[in-house]
């Protein structure tokens, strides 16, 4: 089982759709990471969380560190919201790790 | 603006042959750190470097190898001894730890192996 997992896998939406994206973890953090990697590549920070929630225009971000869940929600999709959002899980050990989830695809359809 | 570069953004490789990727950023952060991506996986650790001429082995540093001369800069080198190269790579920094503070990345480059 992954140390970090993501549900859906892959997401298609109407445009203006509310969206949610889940990530489930198995290891005690320090912090969370929301992240949104756009389609050539490059990679986004979106929220860095260690608890309740946050919100930035459209996004809001929440964690629930005793039942070890956080969720990404997207309000008004736009099609430009279409990306690879990750969730990444830091930990305090030994040395400096970060655990990434395996991604949910997003497609939003105007 | 600040930011991370990486460069090139895509590269061929035949086998047998040492590449070097550059990452460099302008954000002033102590601590950098080199990624590898593969189709359905989340993103591994393979160095990561906290202060100048200092680095750490990640979860998958065999066949390669970092250098840390200047605070900007954390070139990887992919040698020969690497099995399986061809992949996309993704240089980061953070202020701090990355278990704590904020991951800026780099647009990645894309290794592949003829």
């Amino acid at each position: 089982k992954n140390e970090v997992e993501q549900s859906p896998q892959n997401l298609t939406a109407q445009e203006g759709e509310f969206i949610t994206i889940n990530c489930s973890y198995s290891v005690g953090i320090s912090a969370l990471h929301w992240l949104q990697q756009h389609p050539g590549g490059g990679i986004v920070s979106l929220f860095m969380l260690s608890s309740g929630k946050k919100k930035h225009g459209r996004l809001i971000a929440t964690i629930n560190i005793q039942e070890k869940h956080s969720s990404l929600h997207i309000t008004a999709s736009h099609p430009r919201d279409s990306a690879v959002y990750i969730c990444a899980v830091a930990q305090r050990v030994s040395y400096d790790k970060v655990i990434f989830g395996p991604g949910t695809s997003l497609s939003v359809i105007p | 603006d600040g930011g991370i570069t990486q460069s090139p953004k895509y590269l061929f490789r035949k086998e047998g042959q040492n590449v070097t990727l550059s990452c460099e950023q302008n954000l002033n952060h102590d601590a950098m750190y080199w990624y590898r991506q593969d189709p359905g996986q989340g993103l591994r650790l393979i160095y990561y470097s906290q202060i100048v001429n200092d680095f750490q082995k990640g979860d998958i540093a065999e066949g390669y190898s970092v250098s840390r001369e200047k605070k900007e800069s954390f070139p990887l080198t992919v040698t020969s001894a690497q099995k399986n190269p061809t992949a996309f790579y993704l240089c980061a920094s953070s202020m701090g730890l990355a278990a704590t503070g904020e991951l800026f990345f780099g647009e990645g480059s894309r290794l592949t192996v003829l």
